[in-house]
């Protein structure tokens, strides 16, 4: 079946632009979640949707950074005013298990300039 | 809180070698525990799993992993390295029940040498 998939795969933009970055989970998948991978942090949680509870939003670095889930689907990830130190892949996870087991997209490369 | 530990960043071994890639983690609760792998340009996949069942746990393409509580570890290993193991390598934890965020290691790259 079809995994997760987010969009779009590369994103190149200027600092001071804002951003949506996109992820469809897996079908049926009830929790939803935004990491990010850079270099000098490895990967770090950013925020996490469960159903209908109000998101985990304790990884968010800054309060440029916001994200949605709409009908319990599909999530973007809005960054504002990017800065170059945004730059990196932002990973989005699907989990529908009690084991917590999670599938991720294959991630969108966001550069600012 | 939760944390991974994976000493080095970079280990190389010869084809048929013996892959031992190690992970320590630190958990106030009683976690789960994974082990995910990462070709170039690509998101990341699963290799295996520990929630608590068995202690030795077995994975996708020849890899098991061993969760020791005692020395808080779960090292992955693989008996014999093939070429097409060369990538990135993350130990990652999260609290044991339903869904919740994982923390990751900072990842080990593998090398594997002809």
């Amino acid at each position: 079946g079809a995994g997760v998939s987010q969009s779009p795969s590369n994103k190149v933009t200027e600092k001071g632009k804002d951003v949506e970055l996109r992820c469809d989970p897996i079908s049926g998948h009830t929790a939803l979640y935004w990491y990010r991978q850079s270099l000098g942090q490895g990967l770090e949680f950013l925020i996490y949707f469960q159903g209908n509870s109000a998101p985990d939003k304790s990884g968010l670095p800054s309060d440029r950074f916001s994200a949605e889930r709409t009908g319990g689907s599909v999530s973007t990830l809005t960054i504002q005013r990017t800065q170059q130190e945004d730059s990196a892949v932002y990973l989005c996870a699907s989990s529908s298990t009690r084991y917590n087991e999670q599938f991720f997209g294959p991630g969108t490369r966001l550069t600012v300039l | 809180a939760q944390s991974v530990t994976q000493l080095g960043s970079h280990v190389s071994v010869s084809e048929g070698a013996l892959v031992l890639l190690r992970c320590n983690y630190s958990s106030s609760v009683p976690p789960y525990l994974f082990w995910y792998v990462q070709y170039p340009n690509q998101g990341l996949q699963l290799l295996l799993k520990y929630t608590s069942a068995a202690t030795l746990v077995k994975g996708i393409n020849g890899f098991e992993a061993e969760f020791k509580k005692s020395e808080t570890s779960f090292h992955l290993t693989k008996p014999s390295a093939h070429m097409s193991d060369a990538a990135e390598y993350f130990c990652a934890v999260s609290e044991s029940g339903a869904n919740s965020k994982l923390t990751f290691g900072k990842g080990i790259t593998l090398s594997v040498r002809p």
